[in-house]
């Protein structure tokens, strides 16, 4: 049983650019969050996706887009990248909160690395 | 919101017992979590309270008390690759329980 997977695995961009990161939940999960970890910081919520909606999103400009598909993969968008987004990105998947499960799975990350 | 609070690093000796507090403020609370992250890596998951009491885990245990907004990890018998960052992260009750996390605590086990 695969864990969840996210791909690439470091990413080297410049000002401006734009980049796509994905992310595949763990099998039988159907909720997926984006996390953004900045060197030495804890994992900042940037949004979550259930049944192809965003469905609650932290404190990050609309340059920050996502997308689920119908098998719950994901993708996290920025565009006009900056410095400033150089981080960690976190994919976590788990069930809809509505069930008991509290458990919520990390991906590898992608490393973003914005010049 | 949240507001979680954790030291920011602590250094232990190997085979010694080390407490991780954390502290947070909140404004609906659903459960606490703590998670293990060595550098470069992604978090995993040691432990989850939502109820007050303690929880073991092995060398791992987990304390909640929800009235005074506190929790700690405790570590026993330390080892060298105890070496990592230990974060400490809120669920929401309201909403659909987003999780925040704090900055974390990096400890540091010498020999």
């Amino acid at each position: 049983d695969a864990g969840v997977t996210q791909s690439p695995t470091h990413l080297i961009k410049t000002r401006g650019q734009q980049v796509t990161l994905r992310c595949s939940p763990k099998s039988g999960h159907d909720t997926v969050s984006w996390y953004q970890q900045a060197l030495g910081q804890g994992p900042q919520f940037i949004f979550q996706y259930y049944e192809e909606e965003e469905r609650q999103r932290g404190n990050f400009p609309d340059r920050f887009s996502g997308h689920q598909f119908p098998n719950y993969s994901s993708e996290l968008n920025v565009n006009a990248l900056l410095l400033g987004d150089s981080a960690l990105y976190l994919c976590a998947s788990s069930l809809d909160y509505r069930t008991s499960s509290h458990e919520q799975f990390f991906g590898p990350g992608t490393r973003l690395t914005v010049l | 919101g949240q507001n979680i609070d954790q030291p920011t690093e602590m250094t232990a000796t190997e085979g010694a017992i080390v407490q991780i507090n954390c502290t947070y403020q909140t404004s609906g609370f659903n459960g606490l979590f703590w998670y293990q992250q060595h550098a470069g890596e992604a978090p995993t998951f040691l432990s989850y309270n939502v109820l007050d009491g303690l929880e073991e885990k092995g060398r791992f245990s987990s304390f909640l008390s929800r009235s005074k907004g506190y929790s700690y990890l405790l570590l026993k018998e330390l080892q060298m690759k105890d070496s990592a960052s230990y974060l400490c992260a809120v669920r929401d009750r309201g909403g659909y329980q987003k999780v925040t996390f704090g900055t974390g605590t990096k400890l540091q086990v010498i020999p």
